[in-house]
């Protein structure tokens, strides 16, 4: 077990820029999770996969949002045209089944300036 | 939104114990209670969860009164390792599975 993955750490990017971040689920877990948190806040739901299909979009995912897990194992989620708001840590998490506990990584924090 | 309230800070002496509470008056059959805590700069990490029993592991003991509308999370020894970002979860287990966090509670462990 080595841990939920997440690349990168930190990322600086200007407005008006696409990021995208790249999450590794513990091997085997076909849930993942992502989840946005700005200071002094609890972790926002984002979105759910199970294995590749995407179950449920939070009302925060506006459609510079999109996620992905093509294949049900690694998972990318791009913004694009990048807004000062977007800084936050991005979480992304995984469980093994409906009733496991979800592990999370320990973020990206991206900062748009 | 989050169907949980808990106080938004406390303090415990080292070496006490710290309990935690968590209201959930709202709280259906079928949800369970989870626990998660948060060290700053680091992802959440689980303690521990419930849906009617008191439970213990290696973390801490979960306490769920019989009416199951509230619940208490017990560090039993606290060190200043367990300060942190305490949050209680109602989770229900529906194949769309939405985890929602709330504020949660700030445990400040005082030497």
């Amino acid at each position: 077990d080595t841990g939920v993955s997440q690349d990168p750490r930190h990322k600086i990017t200007k407005r008006g820029q696409n990021v995208t971040f790249r999450c590794d689920p513990i091997s085997e877990h076909n849930r993942l999770y992502w989840y946005r948190q700005t200071l002094g806040q609890g972790p926002e739901f984002l979105t759910y996969f199970q294995n590749e299909a995407q179950l449920e979009k939070s009302r925060l995912l506006s459609d510079r949002f999109s996620a992905e897990r093509p294949k049900g194992s690694f998972s990318t989620l791009e913004i694009q045209r990048t807004e000062q708001g977007d800084s936050a840590m991005y979480l992304c998490a995984s469980s093994l089944r409906l009733n496991s506990p979800l592990h999370f990584g320990n973020g990206t924090r991206l900062t748009v300036t | 939104d989050a169907k949980t309230t808990q106080p938004p800070s406390m303090d415990c002496a080292e070496g006490r114990a710290a309990n935690l509470p968590c209201n959930h008056s709202t709280i259906s059959g079928n949800e369970y209670v989870y626990w998660y805590r948060q060290i700053h700069s680091q992802g959440p990490q689980y303690i521990i969860h419930g849906l009617k029993n008191n439970e213990t592991n290696e973390m801490a003991s979960l306490i769920i009164t019989e009416d199951r509308k509230s619940s208490t999370l017990i560090l039993p020894h606290a060190t200043l390792r367990d300060t942190a970002v305490y949050y209680c979860i109602v989770r229900v287990l529906v194949s769309y599975d939405k985890v929602i966090f709330g504020p949660g509670t700030s445990l400040s462990v005082i030497p």
